[in-house]
């Protein structure tokens, strides 16, 4: 199995440039996950979706922040406009969606993100 | 509120054992996961306890006493390969996962 795939793998930018993160899940996982990670705020879950459905997007941190998930093996991330205090490590991660041990995310390389 | 904690940093030597705890508070339980995550990558699974009591694992081993909302990982015969942050993280009754801050450990020859 490939495993989760994350691109761009690295990603510099301008503040106030759209930036688009893309995730291709493990084939047969029914959850997807966005994390964001930063030294300061460590691991943070973005959104996640079941079944292709948004389930929880409380940790998005404003408007600015978008997820799509328009099929079971692709999802985006959106940032717009894009500022310096986004830049960090994006990871996605899958997993099966059902109980105990089936819920154990495998994650992808990540995206290392740098707004200038 | 929820709450996981465990130490920031350890340090070790090479060759020894090394325990890392884990505390938590949480709405409910569904399991504890280990993941181990080296420096510029990704977290990689180590193990999941549901049930009280050991879990071992070639040179890992993982313990869950529930009463006590209590965790540790123990490292066996260390190797510098195992210099790394380890994050604790519980499934909630929710079976939403909620992580633990990481905790750096350093191996030293």
């Amino acid at each position: 199995d490939a495993g989760v795939i994350q691109s761009p793998r690295h990603e510099v930018t301008e503040m106030g440039q759209e930036v688009t993160l893309r995730c291709k899940p493990i084939s047969g996982h029914n959850s997807l996950f966005w994390y964001r990670q930063t030294m300061m705020r460590g691991l943070e879950l973005l959104i996640y979706f079941n079944n292709n459905v948004p389930i929880d997007d409380s940790g998005m941190p404003e408007d600015r922040f978008s997820a799509k998930m328009p099929n079971a093996s692709f999802s985006t991330l959106k940032i717009q406009p894009s500022e310096p205090r986004d830049s960090a490590v994006y990871f996605c991660a899958s997993s099966f969606g059902l109980s105990g041990p089936q819920e154990t995310q495998y994650f992808g390389p990540g995206t290392r993100l740098l707004v200038l | 509120g929820q709450n996981i904690d465990q130490p920031t940093e350890m340090t070790a030597t090479e060759g020894a054992i090394v325990q890392i705890n884990c505390t938590y508070q949480t709405s409910g339980f569904n399991g504890l996961f280990w993941y181990q995550q080296h420096a510029g990558e990704a977290p990689t699974f180590l193990s999941y306890n549901v049930l009280d009591g050991l879990e071992e694992k070639g040179r890992f081993s993982s313990f869950l006493s529930r009463s006590k909302g209590y965790s540790y990982l123990l490292l066996k015969e260390l190797q510098m390969k195992d210099s790394a942050s380890y994050l604790c993280a519980v499934l909630d009754s929710n079976y939403q996962l909620i992580w633990g801050a990481g905790t750096k450990l350093i191996i030293k020859p």
